[in-house]
């Protein structure tokens, strides 16, 4: 079965710049959430979309922004990177209409140097 | 929502039946009990949920107390491969919220 698909599984920064992570939910899924892990911690949840619309919103930084596309794949830009943004992302994803499983991505591993 | 309590860690022997207790005695009538686990650095996969009624899946069983206050999830047949750290997690819709889990080690 298909599952959500994240790009890119690795990313290595330098302080300072910008990132863009990427996640297409599984076929027909119209909610997406992301969630970061940091070193030794439990994942938080950062901000959801629903129909290409944000419908919740954690704790996420003023300096990174979501947006769901026409596909319903939704990309993370997080600027002004800070070495506490080192985690791993997650994104899942749901059929907000009906079911009550969410769906993880692999993740991507963010390294902010 | 509701807080869960769980223990950090349990261990179990393989082949044997893994019992991971979640106490969660201020959940409200509309609030589901999930329960996920994250594989070392894995994204955490869902296991099985539920509201009033025990439920059964090809992973796992979930008994909830008639009370609703706390439940167990059972492993019948723990494997190496269920060692992971479990989250109990109760709401009534998503996102989720993660709390600090129990860390389960299977031991051949």
């Amino acid at each position: 079965a298909a599952g959500v698909i994240q790009s890119p599984r690795h990313l290595i920064k330098e302080k300072r710049e910008t990132a863009t992570l990427k996640c297409y939910p599984i076929p027909r899924h119209d909610t997406v959430y992301w969630y970061q892990q940091g070193p030794g911690q439990d994942p938080q949840f950062l901000i959801s979309f629903y129909e290409k619309m944000q419908s919740d919103k954690g704790s996420i930084p003023d300096r990174f922004s979501a947006q769901q596309f026409s596909d319903y794949h939704s990309e993370l830009n997080m600027s002004s990177l800070e070495l506490g943004d080192s985690a791993l992302y997650f994104c899942a994803s749901s059929l907000d209409s009906g079911g009550y499983t969410q769906y993880f991505g692999p993740g991507t591993r963010l390294t902010v140097l | 929502d509701a807080k869960t309590t769980q223990p950090p860690s349990m261990d179990c022997a393989e082949g044997r039946a893994a019992n991971l207790p979640c106490n969660h005695s201020t959940i409200s009538g509309n609030e589901y009990v999930y329960w996920y686990r994250q594989i070392h650095s894995q994204g955490p996969q869902y296991i099985i949920h539920g509201l009033k009624n025990n439920e059964t899946n090809e992973m796992a069983s979930l008994i909830i107390t008639e009370d609703r206050k706390s439940s167990t999830l059972i492993l019948p047949h723990a494997t190496l491969r269920d060692t992971a750290v479990y989250y109990c997690i109760v709401r009534v819709a998503f996102p989720l919220v993660f709390g600090k889990g129990t860390r389960l080690s299977v031991i051949a």
